[in-house]
């Protein structure tokens, strides 16, 4: 079974700074597709980027990147520039063919103005 | 219309009553989804329909019953809840062959409250 960590339940950053927050993932699947949801109060899972195992390009959405270590099997995202918008729960989650979504279990981001 | 949209936003009811959730997309996915959510912590997987047929049921409680009228919609009917069911429930969908890979859009949800 699939399995994926989030290792840091709260972090802060400041207002216009940078922060990497953390994932790690165990599956026996060569084919996969990685993502970072963002969930802020509203309640809506947001969609904020996914990665595709067999790429080896990191995957890039504005101010939001991530690093994917395939030999490691960790994904971490990164937001630049952080922005007050940016203060949500935020899940990794994991997914491959024929099963259903594994989330971490969340990653609370507080931005300080 | 890249949206799902789920119906109410907050419901409060009581141990003895009966009532629904419900969920809509106009995406043309063929896989939609209930999940349950307790205050910050992930989404559970209560059930999965897969063209409009049920083809996962987490072992949830049959007070939980679901109901997909069509590839559009899917109801969360609820009956004789514990205070424990409180919950944000959560709705998603994806497309039906290779949803895997695009990743679930879920909706902004129902606050449950069961007293």
């Amino acid at each position: 079974a699939q399995t994926v960590t989030q290792s840091q339940p709260e972090m802060s950053v400041q207002e216009a700074e940078t922060v990497t927050l953390s994932c790690t993932y165990d599956t026996s699947e060569s084919d996969y597709y990685l993502f970072w949801y963002k969930q802020p109060p509203s309640r809506q899972m947001i969609l904020v980027i996914r990665q595709e195992a067999y790429k080896q390009q990191n995957a890039t959405e504005n101010r939001f990147s991530v690093n994917f270590q395939k030999a490691a099997k960790s994904f971490s995202l990164k937001i630049s520039d952080s922005q007050l918008g940016d203060a949500a729960m935020y899940f990794c989650a994991y997914n491959n063919a024929g099963n259903m979504l594994t989330f971490g279990g969340g990653t609370r981001l507080m931005v300080k103005p | 219309d890249t949206e799902v949209t789920q119906t109410p936003k907050h419901l409060v009811m009581g141990m003895t009553n009966k009532k629904s959730l419900k969920c809509e997309q106009h995406m043309g996915h063929r896989a939609m989804y209930w999940y349950k959510q307790k205050a910050k912590k992930p989404p559970e997987l209560m059930f999965v329909y897969s063209y409009e047929k049920l083809s996962i049921n987490e072992s949830v409680p049959s007070r939980f019953s679901p109901e997909c009228p069509n590839s559009s919609l899917l109801n969360l009917h609820l009956h004789a809840l514990q205070p424990e069911d409180s919950a944000l429930y959560l709705c998603a969908s994806s497309a039906g062959t290779g949803g895997w890979m695009s990743g679930y859009t879920f909706g902004s949800g129902t606050r449950l409250t069961v007293v």
